[in-house]
């Protein structure tokens, strides 16, 4: 079936403003990680979903950002008040869950979110 | 914490040359090991894993050893293309399932 996938893929947004990024995961994968991808922190975790079980949201940089799993399926990652620090490639990846440390995840192509 | 250091590229090299990109590892005990590659405009795909010491990962040419004694995680290929150019992730899982990744290095591969 189809890779994850994300949408949008760029979003440029205006400082202050708040930010809706989503990501559909790979059909049947009940774990689901976000990440993002920046030139000065390279790549970093953000928040990780799996079934029914509290995320574990230890890497989400302040209380601005929040994220959201409807149906053990579709994600929404919320970013208020958007800094321009926050500009980064959002990346999304699911994996079956089955496996634990051993899972491979699969990445969708990411949002490119730009804060002028 | 947990860190995963890999050598600064970039690193350019000509068609059919051997490569090596160096990736360490600090964790407090036995990771799962990854290498990940970003070729341009796509997103990350695994490349190889090993997930126990002395497991040897291997995919499209490359290979990697686990290694418990030195904490090391080596990329290499014997020869390499100019397709292979793209950035080249080294990672690792400990806990809770969450990729601690490495910088990233720029191989470029002239032909």
């Amino acid at each position: 079936g189809a890779g994850v996938s994300q949408s949008p893929s760029n979003k440029v947004t205006e400082k202050g403003k708040d930010v809706e990024l989503r990501c559909d995961p790979i059909s049947g994968h009940t774990a689901l990680y976000w990440y993002r991808q920046s030139l000065g922190q390279g790549l970093e975790f953000l928040i990780y979903f799996q079934g029914n079980s509290a995320p574990d949201k230890s890497g989400l940089p302040s209380d601005r950002f929040s994220a959201e799993r409807t149906g053990g399926s579709v994600s929404t990652l919320t970013i208020q008040r958007t800094q321009q620090e926050d500009s980064a490639v959002y990346l999304c990846a699911s994996s079956t869950g089955l496996a634990g440390s051993t899972d491979t995840q699969y990445f969708g192509p990411g949002t490119r979110l730009t804060v002028l | 914490g947990n860190s995963v250091t890999q050598m600064e590229g970039p690193v350019t090299l000509s068609e059919e040359a051997f490569l090596t990109i160096n990736c360490t590892y600090t964790a407090t005990g036995y990771p799962s090991l990854f290498w990940y590659v970003q070729y341009p405009g796509e997103g990350l795909q695994l490349l190889l894993k090993a997930t126990k010491a002395d497991d040897k990962g291997s995919n499209k040419g490359f290979e990697a050893t686990y290694r418990k004694e030195t904490t090391s995680f080596h990329l290499e290929k014997g020869s390499v293309q100019v397709s292979d150019s793209a950035v080249y992730f080294c990672a690792l899982i400990e806990y809770g399932n969450k990729l601690v990744f490495g910088a990233g290095t720029i191989l470029r591969v002239k032909s």
